[in-house]
């Protein structure tokens, strides 16, 4: 019974390149939530998906950054032309539904440096 | 909810005693409250939750509780033990959004 599968887990870019990160979901979950942690902070929140649907892209930066949940395959969250600021950890975690009351469930995370 | 805070942020007791973590929630609407272990460069692990319906839950040496009239929820760990050592994340959720308190990192001293 696998969890949330994030990969890579550790990712190196320079700055300017493309970081592509991703996410498959519990097995049965549906629905997909980003976080971003930097060092010794609490998790902030992305971005929230279903299938196909990007639900609420509000913790998200408006440039550089995308997020996609297609119908067949895993989450992708992209970063284009990285700045030293992107280095973070990335937690993807992912639900049954969205009820307010369903536990989220994360990954074991993607750590993201900028050189 | 938006607002989260979270305290102390940092813990250290004896082996054995008892750790105590509090938030306060600002976001009325918030109905679901879980907490997290994070040990370091791992994944954050729910260890508990409640809902805004109950006031209190207990699981084994873990233990929360809700005051919804105050905003305010708390972690107990009774019977601390090395293997607890780790930061810990309250967090609320209205909807589907987890907002999440700065964390607080505890060390039990064996």
């Amino acid at each position: 019974n696998a969890g949330v599968m994030q990969n890579p887990r550790h990712l190196v870019r320079r700055r300017g390149q493309e970081a592509r990160l991703r996410c498959s979901p519990m097995k049965g979950h549906s629905h997909v939530y980003w976080y971003r942690q930097l060092p010794e902070e609490g998790l902030k929140f992305m971005v929230y998906l279903q299938k196909e649907n990007i639900i609420d892209e509000s913790g998200m930066p408006k440039e550089r950054f995308s997020a996609e949940f297609p119908k067949e395959g895993p989450s992708i969250l992209r970063i284009q032309q990285v700045v030293r600021g992107d280095s973070a950890a990335y937690f993807c975690a992912s639900s049954p539904s969205g009820q307010g009351d369903q536990p989220q469930h994360f990954g074991d995370g993607t750590r993201l440096s900028i050189l | 909810g938006e607002n989260v805070e979270q305290h102390p942020s940092t813990l250290s007791v004896q082996e054995g005693d008892s750790a105590v973590i509090k938030c306060t929630y600002s976001d009325s609407a918030s109905n679901y409250f879980p907490w997290y272990k994070q040990e370091l460069g791992k994944r954050p692990q729910l260890i508990i939750d409640i809902r805004s319906n109950v006031g209190e839950k207990k699981d084994q040496r873990i233990a929360v509780t809700l005051n919804k009239t105050a905003k305010h929820f708390s972690l107990h760990i009774t019977e601390t033990q090395p293997e607890d050592s780790a930061v810990y994340f309250c967090a609320d959720r209205n909807d589907y959004k987890l907002s999440f308190g700065a964390g607080t990192t505890v060390t039990v001293r064996a």
